[in-house]
């Protein structure tokens, strides 16, 4: 059965830190990976995917990572914000790439 | 452009109930989706729809069902909703990303459903 699973279950920061968010997945065939910003009350929204032959892509202060041959990824976030508070989620597709599979958010906490 | 819209943004269900949770999309995308959201949990598709006039089941359809309407609306409908069907409830629409194989999904702001 395909799996996400996502490291730490939560985590709190002091503004203007970095912190490293892990990701491993079980997910066959491979597509594609991505990760989510979802904030409170709020649907997901993509940060970056990344495909099999991409190391590491950045949005902003936002840096992924991906080991394909280990099946793992990270997000890093440079230079936290309040505004980060909120879930990131890992997501990998597989088959044609519409088939999604979820892991369950790290819930990212940013205090003064 | 809205993006992809969901009503309404709340519901409250008596066990036995029926509603339709309805999602619009303005971004002339084929593909459409629903997945729920439970704690604990990852999102999980309900239904997906891969062009106007095609629905499948995804991974976890019992107890809904769905009609694409036409190419900008995808409605979600509980024809006798049950306790284990609260949940947060998400509509998304995908498209291909230039220059790649990969379909970016866009998701609306979600339902929140109580069934007592």
């Amino acid at each position: 059965k395909n799996q996400v699973e996502q490291s730490p279950q939560s985590l709190i920061i002091l503004e203007g830190k970095n912190c490293t968010l892990q990701c491993n997945y079980t997910v066959s065939p491979f597509s594609n990976l991505r990760w989510y910003k979802q904030d409170t009350g709020r649907g997901p929204v993509s940060l970056t995917i990344m495909t099999f032959s991409e190391n590491t892509k950045s949005n902003g202060r936002y840096t992924a990572t991906l080991d394909a041959d280990t099946k793992q990824s990270s997000l890093h976030i440079t230079a936290s914000q309040l505004s980060d508070s909120a879930s990131y989620i890992c997501v990998v597709s597989s088959g044609g790439g519409n088939k999604l599979t979820f892991g369950t958010g790290t819930q990212l906490k940013v205090e003064l | 452009n809205a993006g992809v819209t969901q009503t309404p943004k709340f519901q409250v269900l008596k066990t036995g109930q029926s509603m339709t949770l309805q999602c619009a999309q303005d971004m002339n995308h084929n593909s459409m989706y629903w997945y729920r959201q439970d704690p604990g949990m990852g999102l999980r598709l309900i239904y997906y729809s891969a062009s106007e006039g095609t629905t499948d089941k995804g991974e976890v359809p019992n107890g809904y069902n769905v009609s694409r309407l036409n190419k900008r609306e995808f409605s979600l409908r509980l024809e006798s909703a049950a306790p284990s069907q609260t949940s947060v409830y998400f509509c998304a629409s995908s498209e291909r990303v230039r220059d790649s194989p990969s379909y970016e999904q866009y998701f609306g702001p979600g339902t929140r459903l109580t069934v007592t």
